[in-house]
């Protein structure tokens, strides 16, 4: 079965700096996705950004950015010139064909001002 | 194009009796995922609906049952409610069931007294 551990159960951050949020994951399937999911105080989980297993390129949206290491299964997610509106509970998540969305336990980002 | 909406948004029960959760997903969508969210064990799968078939199911009692329109709209029902089944509880949608980024709404807050 597919697991993903998120060792960081809490992270903060200084409004305009750099944070790094890590993720790995195990699995035996060669073909899958990858997610950060940001889940505000009001709940509503958003998709911050995706990555497909297959593509060897980082994956990069704005001030998000991922480090894909397939080999290594990692999957950390950047946030560059961190916002207020950053805080929030982070999840990591594995999608494969075979099996449905498996989150990892979340971290919890403060962004200090 | 409007969002996944879940209703209702908060719910009180008591122990003993039932419950019916609704969900609307994307227009277009055809897949619809149920989750459990609780502090303790996290984000946890509990089903997955794809026109109108159970294509999954989480690891839970079969006092949690669900089902799926013909319009891709999709409730699930929790029967004799137990104080540990208070939870937040969000749906997601997707296109189709594999491989695809799912699109969650704002979640129903089911207390259990």
């Amino acid at each position: 079965a597919q697991t993903v551990t998120q060792s960081q159960p809490e992270m903060s951050v200084q409004e305009a700096e750099t944070v790094t949020l890590s993720c790995t994951y195990d699995t035996s399937e060669s073909d899958y996705y990858l997610f950060w999911y940001k889940q505000p105080p009001s709940r509503q989980m958003i998709l911050v950004i995706r990555q497909e297993a297959y593509k060897q390129q980082n994956a990069t949206e704005n001030r998000f950015s991922v480090n894909f290491q397939k080999a290594a299964k990692s999957f950390s997610l950047k946030i560059s010139d961190s916002q207020l509106g950053d805080a929030a509970m982070y999840f990591c998540a594995f999608l494969s064909g075979n099996t449905p969305l498996v989150f990892g336990k979340g971290t919890r980002l403060s962004v200090i001002a | 194009k409007a969002g996944v909406t879940q209703t209702p948004r908060y719910l009180i029960k008591t122990r003993g009796q039932q419950v019916t959760l609704s969900c609307s997903p994307i227009s277009g969508h055809r897949s619809v995922s149920w989750y459990q969210q609780t502090p303790g064990q996290g984000l946890q799968f509990l089903f997955e609906y794809f026109s109108e078939t159970q294509r999954n199911k989480g690891n839970f009692p079969g006092r949690f049952s669900g089902r799926q329109f013909s319009n891709s709209r999709s409730e699930m029902n929790v029967s004799t409610l137990e104080l540990g089944d208070s939870a937040l509880y969000l749906c997601a949608s997707s296109w189709r069931a594999a491989y695809n980024e799912q699109f969650f709404g704002p979640g129903t807050r089911l207390t259990v007294l």
